[in-house]
């Protein structure tokens, strides 16, 4: 079965750059996409691509099947959960990993 | 623009009942999605709609319908509710639903069924 994995838990201190890994196993799929879900709201998309991109705090580095999302002078507010996703060329479906949760000490 | 919403944001069912959950965009997009969040698990599709008129199914589609309604709305059904269908469901939408499209999402319906 195709999968997306991430690690389930980071934790940071503020001001700190934090690092969330994802790879997969998804055949034909080239493009990964970073949402950010803050519990109660809508999942919002981050960044995405197949290389290497960044959209203000946020890094997006790219490899094959792997994905890493920098956020750099993390601050409080960005605690929340970062989903990696890759969608296959062959049926256009994103395939999610399970979240990382992202808590950042004062 | 409101882009995605959902209605209601929270029902709590008895097992066997039935319900709809509600979702249209604003955004004039062709493609529309539901997904379920369960923790440890992600976000996993249950049904999707390419365009008006038509619906796939997903990772995860038993146990539930859907309909496109028309190209704003696309609603999803319970026709029996189960423990195990308790979740948070949210649904989405894409312009084309291509592999370098970015998908909305909506706030979600948290789902409690006894």
């Amino acid at each position: 079965k195709d999968q997306v994995f991430q690690p389930s838990t980071v934790a940071s201190s503020e001001g700190a750059v934090v690092e969330i890994f994802c790879n997969h196993s998804v055949s034909n799929a080239y493009n990964f996409f970073w949402y950010l879900h803050f519990p109660g709201c809508a999942p919002r998309l981050l960044v995405k691509g197949s290389k290497p991109s960044q959209q203000g705090r946020y890094n997006m580095t790219y490899e094959r099947f792997s994905s890493s999302l920098l956020i750099l002078q993390v601050r409080e507010a960005d605690a929340a959960v970062y989903y990696c996703a890759v969608v296959c060329s062959n049926d256009y479906k994103l395939s999610f990993g399970a979240g990382t949760t992202v808590t950042v000490r004062a | 623009n409101a882009g995605v919403t959902q209605t209601p944001k929270f029902q709590v069912l008895k097992t066997g009942q039935s319900m709809t959950l509600q979702c249209a965009q604003d955004m004039n997009h062709n493609s529309m999605y539901w997904y379920r969040q369960d923790p440890g698990m992600g976000l996993r599709l249950i049904y999707y709609s390419a365009s008006e008129g038509t619906t796939d199914k997903g990772e995860v589609p038993n146990g539930y319908n859907v309909s496109r309604l028309n190209k704003r709305e696309f609603s999803l059904r319970l026709e029996s509710a189960a423990p195990s269908q308790t979740s948070v469901y949210f649904c989405a939408s894409s312009e084309f639903g291509g592999t370098q499209e970015t998908q909305y999402f909506g706030p979600g319906t948290r789902l409690l069924v006894l």
